[in-house]
């Protein structure tokens, strides 16, 4: 069926170092890509998004990477602050207006 | 503008309950979205509409109901709550265009069902 697949489901990285975070759909039909992130206990957020006429957008140190060919798409954190660190997911838009999202990517930024 | 509201924040049931959660938003879209979100799982669709007096269903529609008798709101029902349902469940809403935009969520409602 329709889905979107999400990896890892936990990654750790280093104060400063980046993180990137992959996303796989399987309907040829969606041409806009939304990231959210989520904080403990809150409601999930968008901080970036992407339509398919686009490859790469970038909003200081997030960016978001898309390869129609392949159907990924990846987001990119670079020098990784403690208030990264959340909950993101990925999501794509199927036939009928609904939005199917991923699994989650627990993100934790080390001292 | 408030945005996306929900009401109740927190309820605890006993199976074979119903109950009746509340969203409304204040923006007008014509979009809104009923989601769980349970551990491990991300946010799985459960309902959605497209417009007041429409209703379709999502991935994981069963034992639950929606009605959207007034476009700034977006009801979602349990007539026979079971343990299965505890989660966390967050109401979403976005403008209709040709061209899909950003979705904002309410603040979500955490249910238990003992």
């Amino acid at each position: 069926g329709e889905n979107v697949e999400q990896h890892p489901s936990t990654l750790s990285v280093q104060e400063g170092d980046s993180a990137v975070i992959k996303c796989t759909y399987s309907d040829s039909a969606s041409n806009y890509f939304p990231w959210y992130k989520q904080e403990l206990g809150k409601r999930p957020q968008l901080i970036i998004d992407i339509r398919s006429n686009v490859g790469e957008k970038k909003d200081q140190r997030i960016a978001v990477t898309l390869n129609k060919t392949a159907k990924h798409f990846s987001l990119h954190i670079t020098e990784t602050q403690p208030e990264d660190s959340a909950v993101y997911f990925c999501a794509a838009p199927l036939i009928g207006f609904k939005i199917i999202f991923g699994k989650g990517t627990r993100l934790h930024i080390l001292p | 503008n408030a945005g996306v509201t929900q009401t109740p924040k927190f309820r605890v049931l006993k199976t074979g309950q119903s109950m009746t959660l509340l969203c409304a938003q204040d923006m007008n879209h014509e979009y809104m979205y009923w989601y769980r979100q349970d551990p491990g799982m991300g946010l799985r669709l459960i309902h959605y509409s497209v417009g007041e007096g429409t209703t379709a269903k999502g991935e994981v529609p069963d034992g639950y109901n929606v009605s959207r008798l007034k476009k700034q709101n977006f009801l979602l029902g349990l007539e026979s709550a079971a343990p299965s349902q505890t989660s966390v469940y967050f109401c979403a809403s976005r403008e209709a265009g040709v061209e899909y935009n950003e979705q904002f969520f309410g603040p979500g409602t955490r249910l238990t069902v003992l």
